[in-house]
């Protein structure tokens, strides 16, 4: 089984829907993010949380909100889509041991398409 | 803060020849620097990564990359690519001791032409 996952794989959605993306870890770490991807633009960080009671916005937080359910458990939602928001979007876990010295570790990401 | 640029967005290689693709980083402390690669419809695998220590990293699939600090770079390559190295890579970097996330570059497409 993978070690992140993330659901949906895929949604299609209209402007103005409340929408929930769920990012599940069973690596132990105490770390989790979520990012999103579009073309030529790489990677941008929206939200992370370094352990359960630690939230913090990342780069382009606007439009979204997350929570930490449980260590192994952090979704993001975004409260009333819009067409911008179409984008791939990936959860990483890191360990909080190693700081900075240890790699992400990627789900397979969520593709959300808003009409 | 940390900030990363990748110099190319795009580079066609024919299988079998040397590639080289291309990162500089920003940043005001010690840093540690990574390289992921995104092969279609998959998320990010780690290529490879700098720490500390010798400055040439040898990472997975026949990758290398060198880290330069006078010229804040770390340049991927490898010396002979073949047609699975398709992918998008990204190279990211993390600041001393690690406290905060992080940042990735665009991105370089590297396509394989046979």
């Amino acid at each position: 089984d993978a070690d992140v996952t993330q659901t949906p794989r895929n949604r299609i959605t209209k402007t103005g829907k409340r929408i929930m993306l769920e990012c599940s870890q069973t690596k132990g770490h105490d770390r989790m993010y979520w990012y999103r991807q579009d073309p030529g633009l790489g990677l941008r960080l929206i939200y992370y949380s370094f352990d359960v009671k630690d939230i913090n916005k990342g780069e382009i937080s606007d439009g979204y909100s997350v929570s930490r359910q449980a260590q192994a458990k952090f979704s993001l939602s975004l409260e009333s889509a819009i067409p911008n928001q179409t984008a791939l979007y990936f959860c990483a876990t890191s360990d909080k041991i190693k700081q900075g010295r240890d790699e992400q570790f990627f789900g397979p990401g969520t593709r959300l398409t808003v009409l | 803060a940390q900030s990363v640029t990748q110099l190319d967005s795009q580079v066609p290689v024919f299988e079998e020849a040397p590639v080289e693709l291309r990162c500089n980083y920003s940043s005001s402390v010690s840093v540690y620097l990574f390289w992921y690669v995104q092969y279609p419809n998959q998320g990010l695998q780690l290529l490879l990564k700098y720490l500390s220590g010798s400055t040439l990293v040898k990472g997975i699939n026949g990758f290398e990359a060198e880290f330069n600090k006078s010229q804040t770079s770390f340049h991927l390559r490898k010396p002979s690519v073949h047609i699975s190295d398709t992918a998008e890579y990204f190279c990211a970097v993390s600041e001393f001791p690690g406290n905060t996330p992080l940042v990735f570059g665009k991105g370089t497409r590297l396509s394989v032409i046979a």
